[in-house]
């Protein structure tokens, strides 16, 4: 069956641009998270939606981050003016309703020149 | 949710058992240790959960002490694609709550 997906799989930004990055949740799933995945580090939490509510974003490290899931399926993260601290990769993960095993997608890798 | 402590790095030949330990030593009655690894240029992957008894699926084994306070991930049969980060978890089973990875443990099967 199909996993989460996350598009693009790569994506380079000159510093200042914005970006997209495309989460597509296993069908089904109630639950969605965002991480950031810096080099070399374990993945931290940006943002969590259950259903279409955004029930917490304590993780956006600022302003410039956005996350949304309009329909309570697809989900993107949008990054305005981006820095080059924020090159890393972003990480989608679904749970079904029983919240006990998180699935993750491939992620996508940002970098930002 | 706990803190956990892991060994940044650890070999191990293949065909051999992998041997991954965790510390949570304040672990609460009512978290669960969980485990996820991630092979190179992957998410990360479900192994394995549990409370207070030991666990096995078809990945792996998990150990859980009697206190709690730590436990070990058992891979019986290490092979070169079990090369990858193991983190270990705690958290509540239910609540919606995100994972606190840490930095894992990186296991190097070596041929």
């Amino acid at each position: 069956g199909a996993g989460v997906s996350q598009s693009p799989r790569y994506k380079v930004a000159k510093r200042g641009q914005d970006v997209a990055l495309r989460c597509d949740p296993i069908s089904g799933h109630v639950s969605l998270f965002w991480y950031q995945q810096a080099l070399g580090q374990g993945p931290e939490f940006l943002t969590y939606f259950q259903n279409e509510a955004q029930l917490d974003k304590s993780g956006l490290p600022s302003d410039r981050f956005f996350a949304e899931r309009p329909e309570g399926s697809v989900s993107t993260l949008k990054i305005q003016r981006t820095q080059q601290e924020d090159s890393a990769v972003y990480l989608c993960a679904s749970s079904s309703e029983d919240r006990i095993k998180q699935f993750f997608g491939p992620g996508t890798r940002l970098t930002v020149l | 949710d706990a803190k956990t402590t892991q060994p940044p790095s650890m070999d191990c030949a293949e065909g051999r058992a992998a041997n991954l330990p965790c510390n949570h030593s304040t672990i609460s009655g009512n978290e669960y240790v969980y485990w996820y690894r991630q092979i190179h240029s992957q998410g990360p992957q479900y192994i394995i959960h549990g409370l207070k008894n030991n666990e096995t699926n078809e990945m792996a084994s998990l150990i859980i002490t009697e206190d709690r306070k730590s436990s070990t991930l058992i891979l019986p049969h290490a092979t070169l694609r079990d090369t990858a980060v193991y983190y270990c978890i705690v958290r509540v089973l239910y609540n919606f709550n995100k994972f606190y990875f840490g930095s894992g443990t990186k296991l190097n099967v070596k041929p």
